[in-house]
């Protein structure tokens, strides 16, 4: 029961260019949507989140959009940049009291080419 | 703030032994979670823990058991290992709940 997936195992995009990643999820009681970043030997980095009052946040590069009748988000980055190279992962959590668990999907690898 | 560091980085165990892997998260972060990530996967909620009690668990058996400390570390313990536990372990902790910082995990190979 994968409850958020990113359909996209890989994706190469060139430098400068912009990246899109996707998510989609199923569970209507997901509130809050995160993406990491993940180097190799490292754990998981936080990028940007969401919660389910908005449909976008931007920092800088980064920008997330949620469509929640979709069920859908997205994470654009612009421009790309070579450190940008990385697994991706999507997480949304549903929170219920001090417990927030992190429902995770399987990550989508980032390759940015010069 | 140091961050949140797990020890050891690398571990090799025989079926049927048991394992402890260890979590030091920063002050004042009262929230420490941990996930199992198999290879080619996502990150797999284990269990979580505020203020020293288990709060919340995933899909695992109970021969997954955790402790956390009142001094911000905790421990993440599995008995009978399988040669399914071989994967990353994970602990993630966060001051309010939401923000997690992740450490760089733990390879656990099971043999």
């Amino acid at each position: 029961d994968q409850q958020v997936k990113q359909n996209s195992p890989s994706l190469s995009v060139q430098e400068g260019r912009i990246s899109i990643l996707n998510c989609d999820y199923t569970n209507s009681m997901f509130d809050y949507f995160l993406w990491y970043k993940k180097y190799p030997a490292e754990g998981p980095t936080f990028l940007i989140s969401i919660s389910s009052i908005k449909d976008k946040n931007e920092d800088g590069r980064f920008t997330v959009f949620l469509n929640k009748s979709a069920k859908h988000l997205s994470l654009h980055i612009v421009p790309s940049q070579p450190g940008d190279s990385a697994v991706y992962f999507c997480a949304a959590s549903a929170a219920t009291g001090t417990a927030s668990k992190l429902t995770f999907g399987t990550g989508t690898r980032l390759q940015v080419t010069l | 703030e140091t961050g949140v560091t797990q020890s050891p980085t690398h571990l090799i165990k025989t079926r049927g032994q048991q394992v402890t892997l260890r979590c030091s998260s920063q002050s004042g972060h009262n929230t420490v979670s941990w996930y199992q990530q198999a290879l080619g996967q996502g990150p797999q909620f284990i269990f979580q823990y505020y203020r020293e009690e288990e709060n919340g668990r995933g899909n695992f058996p109970p021969r997954f058991s955790g402790l956390q400390f009142p001094n911000y570390s905790s421990e993440l313990n599995v008995n009978a290992l399988e040669l399914d536990d071989s994967a990353l372990y994970l602990c993630a902790s966060s001051p309010t709940g939401y923000g997690y910082t992740f450490g760089s995990g733990t390879r656990l190979t099971v043999v």
